[in-house]
């Protein structure tokens, strides 16, 4: 089964600045990777997911990445807002059954 | 959180009891997942149900019971057996079974005391 990694240490940083959060998988390359946000006491949503056959996937502010060379995708916030702040968790499906295998998450604070 | 509800939003419960949790969703998914969730971990699986009457076991299913009578709902019962149940429960469906977004639910919080 595919193991997932992501940074457990929160990521701090300013109103305005981009944050990068990372997401390593060990196994095989899956056909897809997503990326949801979370806030506290709540379920996850979903933001995005790029498919293996592609390096790059845009939606507003957000872009993720997928590099399946080194097994990881970046998370990228460009000019990141308070409103922002959340954790945020990378998922892979897992086998046959597609059924994703979700990261610990990052928790990204956006100081004012 | 879509159309789907999860209820309690908080449960409490006493050592020794079951308690069923409730999940319904009105968005047509085949495919429904109870997770739980502890501090600092990811999501882990406990059942799925791809089809009305078939649901599977995943990662965690010991001391845990669903049914699947319906398509719009997929109840979870936490029974006596499961050691360590307090924990923030989360149902989710999807479209299909190679369809790839997940949704969730709101989540319950069950404390047990």
């Amino acid at each position: 089964s595919q193991k997932i990694e992501q940074n457990s240490e929160a990521l701090n940083i300013q109103e305005g600045k981009t944050a990068t959060l990372t997401c390593n998988y060990t196994n095989y390359s899956p056909a897809y990777l997503q990326w949801y946000r979370q806030d506290p006491g709540r379920g996850p949503v979903f933001l995005l997911l790029i498919r293996e056959n592609e390096k790059e996937k845009r939606k507003e502010r957000l872009k993720v990445t997928f590099d399946t060379t080194l097994k990881q995708s970046l998370f990228h916030i460009t000019a990141s807002q308070p409103a922002d702040s959340a954790t945020y968790l990378c998922a892979l499906p897992s086998g046959g059954s597609y059924i994703p295998t979700f990261g610990r998450g990052t928790s990204l604070i956006v100081h004012p | 959180d879509g159309g789907i509800t999860q209820s309690p939003k908080y449960l409490f419960r006493k050592e020794g009891q079951n308690v069923t949790l409730s999940c319904e969703q009105n968005l047509n998914h085949d495919a429904m997942y109870w997770y739980r969730q502890d501090p600092g971990q990811g999501l882990r699986l406990i059942y799925y149900s791809q089809i009305v009457n078939d649901f599977q076991k995943g990662d965690i299913a010991e001391g845990y019971s669903v049914s699947r009578e319906k398509k719009e709902s997929f109840p979870l019962t936490v029974t006596s057996a499961q050691k360590n149940p307090t924990a923030f429960y989360l149902c989710a469906t999807r479209l299909g079974l190679s369809t790839d977004t997940q949704y969730f639910g709101p989540g319950t919080r069950l404390t047990v005391l």
